[in-house]
């Protein structure tokens, strides 16, 4: 859903359990997406990225979906571990643009 | 794995004065960047530059700020004269280039404006 402010989307999830984060998208001439993560007090770290002439890419314990039609991503974490725990952004540009959108964010938080 | 480092990690300034953050690319990148985040929200592009001139700026990227590559490495993001509301989290990036559109960012470096 939404977030205002301080108040991040939040997902909580079993240790081992798969989470699944949303992401909505708005601009229809992107067609370049990627999954950042990031710790607390660090800079946005690159997961996984997909172009729009696919729906789906693996990675190692993450993939990522995308529904052109309806203008969504999402980004799946297989077996989530303490690591795991972080705000989760998606980005989106149109490909070689020289700007990123970032979208607001979820929280992730794994319980041991 | 090569990073981009930040300097200062925290810088506390108070209103009107002039900052400046430093970034170190990763050395064979072509394209830079700064984004900035305010505490709890997006991340949100400031500027990009590529071959030694500013590509594109966003509408926060006002004429108390500017960017400078002064050596082969470094570069740099200069307020000229701090508000309250530039209090953020500034993060710059590099990526390799044309073809490579994954960005890699730094640490950040954290303003505090008084």
């Amino acid at each position: 859903g939404e977030s205002v402010g301080l108040h991040l989307p939040t997902l909580s999830v079993q240790e081992g359990d798969n989470s699944i984060i949303n992401c909505a998208y708005s601009n229809s001439a992107s067609d370049y997406f990627i999954w950042y993560k990031q710790e607390s007090g660090k800079g946005p770290q690159f997961i996984i990225d997909i172009r729009s002439n696919m729906d789906k890419r693996q990675g190692q314990r993450v993939t990522v979906l995308l529904n052109k039609t309806v203008k969504h991503l999402s980004l799946q974490i297989a077996a989530t571990q303490p690591g795991d725990s972080a705000v989760y952004f998606c980005a989106e540009t149109p490909w070689g643009n020289n700007r990123l959108a970032f979208g607001k964010g979820n929280q992730v938080v794994v319980i041991p | 794995e090569p990073e981009v480092t930040q300097t200062p990690s925290h810088q506390v300034t108070q209103m009107g004065q002039e900052v400046i953050l430093r970034c170190v690319p990763i050395s064979n990148h072509l394209y830079f960047y700064w984004y900035r985040q305010i505490l709890g929200q997006k991340v949100e592009f400031l500027v990009s530059f590529y071959n030694n001139e500013i590509s594109e700026k966003s509408e926060i990227f006002d004429d108390q700020f500017s960017v400078e590559r002064p050596d082969g490495s470094n570069f740099t993001l200069k307020i000229r004269s701090t508000k309250l509301e530039d209090s953020a989290m500034y993060f710059c990036a590099s990526r390799l280039g044309a073809g490579a559109n994954v960005l890699t960012f730094g640490a950040g470096s954290r303003l505090t404006v008084l």
